[in-house]
């Protein structure tokens, strides 16, 4: 059974038309990761929580947002997305302890037209 | 700024062959985690590495620690069509929340 679901599994926008991406998780984990991967590349962190502790990479572009309404689910908001932003976006979630795996969702390809 | 090399990017061998992948750092790291991901899909756990030195095996994947905590390997005895996948080497450290990963190592083994 999935314990990391991220819906939908492909969305398709237009350029510069916001975008919600969502995740949800049954494992009651206090740590949710967003990534986005790029043809077989390695994931890129953008964010992550700690419970609703937002922590945001320096590298992150302003146009990428979340919210964490709850411990179960976590939102990637894109705001006016462009043709760069067209990837794979991972969502992942960790036990406490920092030795933990974290546990993927399968992930929302994002077109851009 | 922590870096975990991991090589070869690149594989393409036959059934059968044997194969090892390589993740190094110069860091040293808490545990570090072996993921696959195949097409379409997220990564998913193999195994985590802890105590320098582990090794662990999962049929026919041996994961090794280095003694140091800086390095690890994957090796993959007689590979199967069904290994394929992208390979991904991850780090932690105590304390923190993020995992380094490795640019990943794409596998294709052809029957």
């Amino acid at each position: 059974d999935a314990m990391v679901i991220q819906n939908p599994r492909y969305q398709v926008t237009q350029f510069g038309k916001p975008v919600t991406l969502s995740c949800s998780q049954t494992l009651n984990h206090n740590v949710m990761y967003w990534y986005q991967q790029k043809s077989s590349q390695a994931p890129k962190l953008l964010f992550h929580y700690y419970d609703k502790d937002f922590n945001n990479e320096a590298d992150t572009p302003d146009n990428f947002q979340s919210r964490r309404p709850n411990t179960s689910f976590c939102f990637l908001d894109i705001r006016s997305p462009g043709l760069g932003d067209a990837a794979m976006y991972l969502c992942a979630t960790r036990g406490q302890g920092s030795n933990q795996p974290q546990h993927f969702g399968d992930g929302t390809r994002l077109s851009i037209l | 700024t922590q870096l975990l090399e991991q090589s070869p990017q690149f594989l393409s061998i036959q059934e059968g062959e044997n194969l090892t992948v390589y993740c190094n750092s110069s860091s040293v790291f808490s545990s570090l985690q072996w993921y696959r991901q195949e097409p379409g899909e997220g990564p998913v756990l193999l195994v985590t590495v802890v105590t320098g030195g582990e090794v662990k095996k999962l049929k026919r994947l041996t994961f090794q620690f280095g003694d140091a905590r800086k390095d690890s390997s994957l090796h993959i005895t007689a590979a199967q069509p069904g290994d394929t996948g992208l390979y991904l080497c991850a780090g932690a450290r105590t304390g923190g929340f993020k995992t380094i990963f490795g640019a990943g190592t794409r596998l294709f083994v052809k029957a």
